[in-house]
């Protein structure tokens, strides 16, 4: 089945620079790629999601970036604020089937 | 629209209780789903349902059964708690009967077994 790892663990940034989380993920026929942001003790919310037929998706300061020959994707956050603080997770479907998560990664934004 | 209802909240239970998670959402999705949540394991799948009568494993299936005997509502049912199962619990449903259009998720459900 599918696996997906997650890097780093943790990030802190400063306020106003640019933070990246990387994806891997083990499955080729994996076909949708989402990211999900939580905060505390709340629930998962979508920020933004890309499909294997595309390299690249934006929604103001969020980006993502899929490479599919290296089985890896990553999310890109430009110009943070605290508000981005959070735990983020990024996923993979296995065969259409379900999703599979990353253990995620706390971004800490610094005033 | 409610979106994903979860109930309860909080629960505490003693090891070898059992109890039945509810979950309901009243978008017509076909596809719903239940992970557990614990600290440094991500979201990790136990059950899922593409459809009314229709249910399979995750990768975390023992000590949990569940039905989907309506497309709203999908239960997760703890046989014998073990501390083991301490954790929190999301009921999850997309839009379509497959894993290719973004999670709904519910409000969770913090569960401390003793």
């Amino acid at each position: 089945g599918e696996n997906v790892e997650q890097h780093p663990s943790t990030l802190s940034v400063q306020e106003g620079d640019s933070a990246v989380i990387k994806c891997t993920y083990s499955d080729s026929a994996s076909n949708y790629f989402p990211w999900y942001k939580q905060e505390l003790g709340k629930r998962p919310q979508l920020i933004i999601d890309i499909r294997s037929n595309v390299g690249e998706k934006k929604d103001q300061r969020i980006a993502v970036t899929l490479n599919k020959t290296a089985k890896h994707f990553s999310l890109h956050i430009t110009e943070t604020q605290p508000e981005d603080s959070a735990v983020y997770f990024c996923a993979a479907n296995n065969y259409g089937q379900n999703f599979v998560f990353g253990p995620g990664t706390r971004l800490s934004v610094l005033p | 629209n409610a979106g994903v209802t979860q109930t309860p909240k909080f629960q505490v239970l003693k090891t070898g209780q059992s109890m039945t998670l509810q979950c309901a959402q009243d978008m017509n999705h076909e596809y719903m789903s239940w992970y557990r949540q614990d600290p440094g394991m991500g979201l990790r799948l136990i059950h899922y349902s593409v459809g009314a009568g229709i249910t399979d494993q995750g990768e975390v299936p023992n000590g949990y059964n569940v039905s989907r005997s309506t497309t709203e509502d999908f239960p997760l049912r703890l046989l014998s708690a073990a501390p083991s199962q301490t954790s929190v619990y999301f009921c999850a449903s997309n839009g379509n009967n497959k894993a290719n259009s973004p999670l709904h998720f519910g409000n969770g459900t913090r569960l401390t077994v003793t």
